[in-house]
C-alpha cells in the first residue's frame, strides 16, 4: 500500500506570491490533516478535512486555506506569502480522526525569499 | 489546548545503551502516540497506546502510560546510530479533533 505522498518536495517562492501544496493520502483514508513545522514553533496544526469537509482549523490567518477532493486528495494554499511562512509543511492521513494512527508524508519544504 | 511536553529536550548516548524519553500532558486523553522524525523529513508513526493500556512493546521500543500522572515514557533498548532522530509524543486536543505535538526530544546515538 502506497504511503502518503506530498508534492512538491521543495519549493522556493517570493514574498507576496501564492503557493499550492498537494497531498495524496493512503488509499482508503478519509481524514487528511496539515501541519506546519518551524524550528521556533514546532509542529502546529493547520486544518483537518474529512469527506471533503473542513472539520477543524488551527490558529492560522485566513491566508492559509485548504480543500479536499472526492478522492480524499487534499491541497493547501497560502496566499500573499511572507518570510515567516518558510517551513516544512506536513500532511497526515488516517482512517478517521479518532483513536487511530496518523501517517505522515515526507513534507514539502517551502522557502520564501 | 493540551500539549505533550517531552523531556529531556536533547539526549546523547553511546550505541548499545538504552534511551528513555518522557512525555507529560495536561488533561485526560484516550490515546497517546509516539513519532520519530529524521532530520527535515516526515514523521514516522512508532506506537499508539490507549488509555486503558499501561505498557506496549514494538521491537526495541517500549512505551508506558501512567494516566494518574498524565505521563508516558518511550524506551529504546540497545540503541543504534540509525535511531538518531527527534521523537515526539502526540495527544488528541481537548476536542479530540486533531493531534497536539510536544517540542520533541532530539536523540543522538554515537557510534
Amino acid at each position: 500500500k502506497a504511503g502518503v505522498t506530498q508534492t512538491p518536495r521543495y519549493l522556493i517562492k517570493t514574498r507576496g506570491q501564492q503557493v499550492t501544496l498537494s497531498c495524496s493520502p493512503i488509499s482508503g483514508h478519509r481524514s487528511v490533516s496539515w501541519y506546519q513545522q518551524t524550528p521556533g514553533q514546532g509542529l502546529q496544526f493547520l486544518f483537518e478535512y474529512f469527506s471533503e469537509t473542513q472539520r477543524n482549523k488551527g490558529n492560522f490567518p485566513g491566508r492559509f486555506s485548504g480543500r479536499q477532493f472526492s478522492n480524499s486528495r487534499s491541497e493547501m494554499n497560502v496566499s500573499t506569502l511572507e518570510l515567516g511562512d518558510s517551513a516544512l509543511y506536513l500532511c497526515a492521513s488516517s482512517l478517521s480522526r479518532d483513536d487511530t494512527e496518523a501517517f505522515f508524508g515526507q513534507g514539502t519544504r517551502l522557502t520564501v525569499v | 489546548s493540551q500539549q505533550g511536553e517531552e523531556d529531556p529536550q536533547a539526549l546523547s548516548i553511546q550505541e548499545g545503551e538504552n534511551a528513555t524519553m518522557n512525555c507529560s500532558y495536561k488533561t485526560s486523553i484516550n490515546n497517546l502516540q509516539w513519532y520519530r522524525q529524521n532530520s527535515g523529513r516526515g514523521l514516522v508513526h512508532l506506537i499508539l497506546i490507549r488509555s486503558n493500556e499501561r505498557e506496549k512493546h514494538s521491537g526495541r521500543l517500549r512505551v508506558t502510560l501512567d494516566t494518574s500522572k498524565k505521563s508516558s515514557s518511550l524506551l529504546i533498548t540497545a540503541s543504534r546510530a540509525a535511531d538518531t532522530a527527534s521523537y515526539f509524543c502526540a495527544t488528541p486536543d481537548n476536542y479530540g479533533q486533531n493531534f497536539v505535538f510536544g517540542p520533541g526530544t532530539r536523540l543522538s546515538v554515537l557510534p
